[in-house]
């Protein structure tokens, strides 16, 4: 499996203002992931970034909201735009391995006020 | 969007008890994964299965493919007070995205 780091582990955000989300992982890998997990809910894809080119988004969530960036194999950022207090989720990255297998990190907790 | 239907929504258990949730969906899903999420953190994966029919240990945990392909369980024996956590099953319908479509959870709580 792979060691994948995120940060902010945690933040408290204001109303309006956009947040970038790092995610770093040990080891080359080709496909990587965002997924939102809102409060007591299960977890959705965001979108799929691509190495390389621009990200694919999942229907409900569009690029000038939540732009994605995947400069190299190993290091995704998703950022958060103009958010507003619906956005307090945690946010994940993730990996996938041997195909369909899917490891998470450990989440970004945002909240805004 | 699509999700799969997990059962049950909680639990709350006798330490040393055996537990069972399952998944079902009404189409075909390739892989099937569960998950164990805690307070805090991200999801851990337990299992993951491949194959229709397949059935795969990882200690005291126990999760089977379903032959229909629409549906998976997990079972984790002999409970203790650490399996508190929301467990996810997740799949992929389709083998070349990585999207997973997840349950809703289970949360299991386990008195000791």
């Amino acid at each position: 499996s792979a060691v994948i780091s995120q940060k902010p582990s945690r933040d408290i955000c204001q109303r309006g203002t956009s947040l970038t989300i790092q995610c770093q992982v040990d080891s080359q890998v080709t496909m990587m992931f965002w997924y939102r997990q809102q409060p007591g809910q299960s977890l959705t894809l965001i979108a799929t970034a691509n190495q390389g080119s621009e990200a694919t988004y999942e229907s409900g969530f569009v690029i000038d909201k939540f732009p994605i960036s995947r400069p190299n194999l190993t290091f995704s950022t998703l950022t958060v735009s103009n958010m507003s207090p619906e956005d307090s989720s945690i946010y994940l990255c993730s990996v996938a391995y041997s195909g369909n297998t899917i490891y998470f990190g450990e989440g970004s907790w945002l909240t805004v006020v | 969007g699509q999700q799969l239907n997990q059962s049950p929504q909680s639990m709350f258990i006798q330490e040393g008890e055996d537990v069972s949730m399952n998944c079902t969906s009404s189409s075909i899903f390739n892989t099937w994964l569960w998950y164990k999420q805690d307070p805090g953190e991200g999801p851990v994966l337990l299992i993951a299965l491949y194959k229709a029919g397949e059935l795969t240990s990882n200690g005291r945990l126990t999760a089977q493919f379903g032959i229909t392909r629409k549906d998976s369980f997990l079972n984790i024996s002999a409970s203790i007070p650490s399996d508190v956590g929301i467990y996810f099953c997740a799949g992929h319908q389709s083998s070349n995205t990585g999207k997973l479509i997840f349950g809703q959870g289970t949360t299991l709580q386990v008195k000791p």
